[in-house]
């Protein structure tokens, strides 16, 4: 199957910061990119998608960018808070409902 | 609501042993997914089932089966354990075809 990846094993930001993390993706037939955070010891939590047809969607503190030309994807986090700590997962949705995940981006807040 | 519920949590097995892992999808939802994730990876797609069938299914041996019962419930059979199948499995309940899959916290499947 297709692979989604990451630029970024580890990001550390300070408090307050933005927060930007990348994603890259090779199935150019996927029709969904969704983020999530998975937490410790819990299971991934949904956090925004982006339908392929679309360039930006905005949610409460995030921001997701998809670049279909370089199949690149990007979530952006304002005022980063000690509770964002978490890895940070992509997925792309393709073949009408499989999904495939990268392998994630742990984002270190500092206080 | 309880969310998507999974049990057990944690499991210790030995090589060669058959395993069962269960899944309450969150209420209202219809479609359980299931995911293998290895130490330090992302989530891999094992199967999906809907309306009681397997509707999809990722690159995993057919040692991996699941069932789906009439209450939208699931379970993951895994035959002939392998040290290669320690790991978090994972359940993921969503309505139909949305994108915004429902993740319970795992269940951790040691294999000794």
């Amino acid at each position: 199957g297709e692979s989604v990846g990451l630029h970024l094993p580890t990001l550390s930001v300070q408090e307050g910061d933005n927060s930007i993390i990348n994603c890259a993706y090779s199935n150019s037939a996927s029709d969904y990119f969704i983020w999530y955070k998975q937490e410790s010891g819990k299971g991934p939590q949904f956090i925004i998608d982006i339908r392929s047809n679309m360039d930006k969607r905005q949610g409460q503190r995030v921001t997701v960018l998809l670049n279909k030309t370089v199949k690149h994807l990007s979530l952006q986090i304002a005022a980063t808070q000690p509770g964002d700590s978490a890895v940070y997962f992509c997925a792309e949705r393709y073949n009408f409902n499989k999904f495939y995940f990268g392998s994630g981006t742990k984002l270190n807040v500092k206080p | 609501d309880a969310g998507v519920t999974q049990s057990p949590t944690h499991l210790i097995k030995t090589r060669g042993q058959q395993v069962t892992l269960r899944c309450s999808p969150k209420s209202g939802h219809d479609t359980v997914s299931w995911y293998q994730q290895a130490l330090g990876q992302g989530p891999q797609f094992i199967f999906q089932y809907y309306e009681e069938e397997e509707r999809q299914r990722g690159n995993f041996p057919d040692r991996f089966s699941g069932h789906q019962f009439p209450n939208y419930s699931s379970e993951l059979n895994v035959n002939a354990l392998l040290l290669g199948d320690s790991a978090l499995y994972l359940c993921a309940s969503s309505l139909g075809t949305g994108v915004s899959l429902v993740f319970g916290q795992g269940t951790r499947l040691t294999v000794v």
